[in-house]
C-alpha cells in the first residue's frame, strides 16, 4: 500500500485559500488519490478523488502533477467550519482493499 | 451519495460486559466492510476486514476472540466487543465500498463512541 506523508497541522484565516500537499512517492499505476475530511467524533467524509492533472468539485480542487508522486488539495475561501483533519489516501480503483490512513493534517481556520 | 449507518452512536458499558455495534449500508450492497478504531488525537487504525459470508480478516495485534465480527448480509456487519475493559474505550468506525463499481470512494459510518467504566 502506498504510504502518504502530509503536514501534521496548518493554520489559516477565514476567507483564505488553503493548500494541503501530500506526498505518495510509491504510488502505483492503478492507484487513485482520495481526500477525506473528519470532524471530531464523526466518521471521515469523502471530499474529492483524482487520478491525474486536476479535478474540481463544489467544495475543493485536487491538483496532481504528471509524476503523481504528490497531490495538493485546495480549499477555496475557507470558513471556520472547515476546521477539521484532512486525510490523503491512495487506493486501487475497483478494489475492496481497505483504506490505510496516515496521520492526516489538522487544519485550523482562525477568525 | 451512499450512506453507511452505525448504531449506536454512543454507548457506555460496565467493565466485563459485551457491546455490539452495527454497521449498515443503506442504499448499496457491500461485500466487504472495514472496522477501524480511533483513539483521541490519533488517526484511524484498521482493525479488521469483514467479508460477507466468511470469516473476518484481522490486523496484526487485534484479538479476534475479543472483537467478534459478523457479516451476515450484504448490508450489515456487526462488531461485538466482548468482556470490555476501560482500555477498549475508543471511537469505532466502519466503512464500506459499493459492489462492482470500478472507481468509488469508501463511505464511512458516523462512528460509535464506546466508554467502558
Amino acid at each position: 500500500l502506498a504510504k502518504t506523508t502530509q503536514p501534521i497541522s496548518m493554520d489559516s484565516y477565514e476567507g483564505q485559500e488553503v493548500n494541503i500537499t501530500c506526498s505518495h512517492n510509491n504510488i502505483a499505476t492503478n492507484d487513485y488519490i482520495t481526500w477525506y475530511q473528519q470532524f471530531p467524533s464523526q466518521g471521515p467524509r469523502f471530499i474529492i478523488q483524482g487520478y491525474k492533472t486536476k479535478v474540481t468539485n463544489e467544495v475543493a480542487s485536487l491538483f496532481i502533477p504528471a509524476d503523481r508522486k504528490s497531490s495538493t488539495l485546495s480549499l477555496p475561501r475557507v470558513s471556520l467550519s472547515d476546521t477539521a483533519v484532512y486525510y490523503c489516501l491512495v487506493l486501487v480503483s475497483g478494489s475492496a482493499r481497505q483504506l490505510t490512513f496516515g496521520s492526516g493534517t489538522q487544519l485550523t481556520v482562525l477568525p | 451519495g451512499a450512506v453507511v449507518s452505525q448504531h449506536p452512536s454512543r454507548v457506555i458499558c460496565k467493565s466485563g460486559t459485551s457491546v455490539k455495534i452495527e454497521c449498515r449500508s443503506l442504499d448499496f450492497q457491500a461485500t466487504t466492510m472495514f472496522w477501524y478504531r480511533q483513539f483521541p488525537k490519533q488517526s484511524l487504525m484498521l482493525m479488521a476486514t469483514s467479508n460477507e459470508g466468511s470469516k473476518a480478516t484481522y490486523e496484526q495485534g487485534v484479538e479476534k476472540d475479543k472483537f467478534l465480527i459478523n457479516h451476515a448480509s450484504l448490508t450489515l456487519s456487526t462488531l461485538t466487543v466482548t468482556s470490555a475493559h476501560p482500555e477498549d474505550s475508543s471511537f469505532y468506525i466502519c466503512s464500506a465500498r459499493a459492489l462492482g463499481n470500478s472507481n468509488t470512494e469508501a463511505f464511512f459510518g458516523q462512528g460509535t463512541r464506546l466508554t467502558v467504566v
